[in-house]
């Protein structure tokens, strides 16, 4: 089975700071990765996808994650992190079946003003 | 499209209650899971269903637990007895494949309180 791990349970950063949160994951095979953001009592929304494709995938909200086989690693980063980016990111990974997702513990997000 | 649609959004109920979670997926989409979220355990699929049939259900935690899909848009989530340790945020998602990944779309959740 696949496992997701996000380094990080909290991460804060200064607003116009850059954000950096990490996931890896355990795949023998290439996978398809996904990264979703959560606000307060809200379901998750898709950010962006990898379905090895190009590396660097961009998805809403100025957000971006590059795909490192090597690294087995699918970080997301935003160049300069806005109030409204405080939220709760949660990576996932399916197999290329797609029909069994497996999601991190999620990285909460503070944006200091 | 209005999403996927969960009710009721809040539930706060007593122990041996049954509990029924409601939730319409988005028109074409073939799957539909049912995850479960609480702080302790993070986000935890129940089961899903693929063109309303039962695929895996391994998830769920144990016999006061049922789901039914008995269309494409619509399916149930069903608990009891309902006890405490139930409580937890419901989520249902539908999913499509696009772009060469199936992709899921979650609904806003179902709150559900035990007391």
């Amino acid at each position: 089975a696949q496992s997701v791990t996000q380094l990080g349970s909290h991460v804060s950063v200064s607003e116009g700071a850059l954000v950096l949160l990490r996931c890896n994951y355990s795949s023998s095979v290439p996978p398809y990765l996904f990264w979703y953001v959560q606000y307060p009592n809200q379901g998750l929304q898709l950010l962006l996808k990898y379905t090895s494709a190009a590396t660097l995938v961009k998805g809403i909200n100025g957000f971006e994650a590059e795909f490192k086989k090597s690294e087995t690693s699918f970080h997301l980063t935003k160049p300069s992190a806005h109030m409204s980016d405080a939220a709760e990111y949660f990576c996932a990974v399916s197999e290329n079946t797609g029909n069994q997702f497996y999601f991190g513990t999620g990285t909460s997000l503070t944006v200091i003003p | 499209d209005a999403g996927v649609i969960q009710s009721p959004r809040h539930e706060v109920t007593e122990m041996g209650q049954e509990v029924t979670l409601r939730c319409k997926p988005i028109s074409g989409h073939d799957y539909l899971f049912w995850y479960r979220q609480t702080m302790m355990r993070g986000l935890e699929l129940l089961i899903y269903f693929n063109n309303n049939v039962p695929i895996d259900d391994s998830g769920m935690p144990e016999d006061r637990f049922s789901a039914k899909m008995p269309n494409a848009s619509f399916s149930t989530l069903k608990i009891q007895p309902s006890e405490p340790r139930d409580s937890a945020v419901y989520f249902c998602a539908s999913s499509l494949w696009e772009s060469g990944a199936n992709v899921l779309t979650f609904g806003a959740g179902s709150r559900l309180t035990v007391l």
